[in-house]
């Protein structure tokens, strides 16, 4: 059955440090990879796309990478403040046959960054 | 430009009751997509809607439903209430179908939710 996981429900993490978030999937072949933030009683928020075909995208003090042969991308944010504190998720768009598509959220992150 | 509202913000219905909740996608935004979140079962696909057609559907029972009006707007409903269906509902617009990403990134742009509690 296809099936997203990410790697904890809960990361704590020192301010200052870097921040690695893990999204593993299986049985899907995603089109392209998408991570959003979530803030308590809000609707997540974009950060990041990337396909299939790429490696890596970087955006100011975040970075994904996507290994379509492990089946995972990793959400890295280096350099993490108290203000990054907040749930993550990772969303795969993939297609699924006669015209039909899903995009996919794993259940998320909760991120703590302690100062 | 104004962000996605949804409308009401909380509301609490008992079981068998019905309930509609209403969505306003970013000006210009074609597609509305609806989600139901849950602690245990994180963020599932209800529908998604453009130009006032359903285009996609989740594994949700009929119960659920929805509609997108010729401005965009959205409204889904969810008839004969279960205790499960306690949720936070997020609703999300887009400039396109969520596989076209010509020119653009599929962002989903968001709506603070309506939290419906069941009792």
């Amino acid at each position: 059955s296809q099936k997203i996981e990410q790697n904890s429900e809960a990361l704590n993490i020192q301010e200052g440090k870097t921040a690695t978030l893990t999204c593993n999937y299986t049985n899907y072949s995603p089109a392209y990879l998408q991570w959003y933030r979530q803030d308590p009683g809000r609707g997540p928020v974009f950060l990041l796309l990337i396909r299939e075909n790429e490696k890596e995208k970087r955006k100011e003090r975040l970075k994904v990478t996507f290994d379509t042969t492990l089946k995972q991308s990793l959400f890295h944010i280096t350099a993490s403040q108290p203000a990054d504190s907040a749930t993550y998720l990772c969303a795969l768009f993939s297609y699924s046959g006669a015209g039909s598509y899903q995009l996919t959220f794993g259940k998320g992150t909760k991120l703590s960054v302690i100062p | 430009k104004a962000g996605v509202t949804q409308t009401p913000r909380y509301l609490i219905k008992t079981r068998g009751q019905q309930v509609t909740l209403s969505c306003s996608p970013i000006s210009g935004h074609r597609s509305v997509s609806w989600y139901q979140q849950t602690p245990g079962q994180g963020l599932q696909f209800l529908f998604e809607y453009f130009s006032e057609t359903q285009r996609n559907k989740g594994n949700f029972p009929g119960r659920f439903s929805g509609r997108q009006f010729s401005n965009s707007r959205s409204e889904m409903n969810v008839s004969t209430l279960e205790l499960g269906d306690s949720a936070l509902y997020l609703c999300a617009s887009s400039q396109s179908l969520a596989g076209a990403l010509i020119a653009n990134t599929g962002e989903l742009f968001f709506g603070e939710g309506s939290r419906l509690t069941v009792l």
